[in-house]
């Protein structure tokens, strides 16, 4: 079954720096791979998904995460982290059914002025 | 237009009550799904209906009874509910039952059972 491993439950940053979310999958198949982000007391929001088009996927709000099949991760960066960034960041990847996602546990990024 | 609409938004029921919480999506999406996500865990799938048609129910307890009426509505049932099925409920749709579709989902029904 596919699944994947969120690396990390707490990222803090600080405001400009670098952010990097960590996301290794475990698939027998070609995944297809997605972040979502969940900001407090919301639903989830779709930063990005890979879906074997290209290697390297741009998202929402200045993300973007790279499929490395050598390394089975799909780990998400932005190049400089806002405060507004700050939520609980998910990466999912599709089940075997088809229809339901197989999420990790989450990281829950902080950003620091 | 991409938006999935829940309500209510809060709903606080005692164990005995019945209740229903409602989904809602515009977008011609086929497929509908209800999660349920306790505090800081990922969201866990119960249902999935596709073409209106019940077609995954993740072994979730008949006191949970879902509703789809129409390819736009979709709907919970709660009945006899405990304390430990206080969490975020959740719904979301996508165009068809494609692995790569995206899931749309909503601000979700916060529930309190007392």
């Amino acid at each position: 079954a596919q699944s994947v491993t969120q690396l990390g439950s707490h990222v803090s940053v600080s405001e400009g720096a670098l952010v990097l979310l960590r996301c290794n999958y475990s698939s027998s198949v070609p995944p297809y791979l997605f972040w979502y982000v969940q900001y407090p007391n919301q639903g989830l929001q779709l930063l990005l998904k890979y879906t074997s088009a290209a290697t390297l996927v741009k998202g929402i709000n200045g993300f973007e995460a790279e499929f490395k099949k050598s390394e089975t991760s799909f780990h998400l960066t932005k190049p400089s982290a806002h405060m507004s960034d700050a939520a609980e960041y998910f990466c999912a990847v599709n089940s075997n059914s088809g229809y339901a996602l197989n999420f990790g546990k989450g990281t829950s990024l902080l950003v620091t002025p | 237009d991409t938006e999935v609409t829940q309500t209510p938004k809060h709903l606080v029921m005692g164990m005995t009550n019945k209740k229903s919480l409602k989904c809602e999506q515009h977008m011609g999406h086929r497929a509908m799904y209800w999660y349920k996500q306790k505090a800081k865990k990922p969201p866990e799938l119960m249902f999935v209906y596709s073409y209106e048609k019940l077609s995954i129910n993740e072994s979730v307890p008949s006191r949970f009874s879902p509703e789809c009426p129409n390819s736009s509505l979709l709907n919970l049932h709660l009945h006899a509910l405990q304390p430990e099925d206080s969490a975020l409920y959740l719904c979301a749709s996508t165009v068809g039952e494609g692995f790569t579709d995206t899931q749309y989902f909503g601000p979700g029904t916060r529930l309190t059972v007392l």
